[in-house]
């Protein structure tokens, strides 16, 4: 199975800062690498695949980047409702794997 | 608008079988794969099993494997995970999922969750 890194595993940051978070896959997964937003006690959302695609209406200071085994996703200009979990998830083998996630807090 | 539901969550106890529902709405249900994916409580998110769009081909997760079995029905919309031999371990929250049309395992539709718990 392909294992995903995903580091912090918990960050605090004030509003308007930016914030990255990085996840390394065990090997190379060829851009198969989508992130999530879960918010407590809701259901996980699409942010980015294709490790720098932006799903439809993810508003543009959430970005992805990365290749081979190492990506990011950054959060430009923190907002008060980007507080919440974020995970990673390898899609090019199966079994499709997530990141621990990283919990994201206001300072 | 796209809406998943799913259903059929609760207690049982180890051993003992559940099967939950994912009633689908907002689209066409039959030309997507879908997935279902757990969460234990205050854990991440694990892949459990995936089904293509006419149930052709499935896939699981090793833990699963043999216990689990994924199935849907297209005329009815709906999905359906049928949980055998169930172990503690297999107490999470499970999120029905549609697979994206042009990224096979991304996943970018999620229901609101089935709560199950394996215990005595």
């Amino acid at each position: 199975d392909i294992q995903m890194t995903q580091s912090p595993a918990s960050l605090s940051a004030s509003l308007g800062e930016t914030v990255t978070i990085e996840c390394r896959a065990s090997e190379d997964i060829y851009n198969g690498l989508a992130w999530y937003q879960q918010k407590p006690g809701k259901s996980p959302q699409l942010l980015i695949y294709n490790a720098n695609s932006l799903h439809t209406g993810v508003p543009s200071r959430f970005s992805g980047s990365g290749s081979g085994t190492q990506y990011s996703l950054k959060i430009n200009s923190l907002q008060s409702e980007d507080v919440a979990s974020y995970f990673c998830q390898q899609y090019y083998d199966y079994p499709y794997t997530f990141g621990a996630g990283t919990k994201l807090e206001l300072k | 608008e796209v809406q998943l539901v799913e259903s059929g969550g609760g207690l049982v106890q180890p051993g003992r079988s559940l099967k939950l529902s994912c009633a689908a709405s907002g689209f066409t249900f039959s030309d997507y794969a879908m997935a279902w994916v757990r969460q234990a409580p205050k854990k991440g998110l694990e892949w459990v099993a995936t089904i293509i769009y006419d149930g052709s081909s499935t896939y699981y997760r090793d833990s699963v494997k043999g216990r689990f079995t994924i199935s849907r029905d297209n005329a009815k919309s709906t999905l359906y995970l049928q949980m055998d031999s169930l172990r503690s371990e297999d107490t999470a929250t499970y999120y029905c999922a549609r697979h994206s049309h042009w990224e096979l395992g991304v996943m970018d539709a999620w229901g609101q969750g089935a709560s199950v718990t394996v215990s005595s």
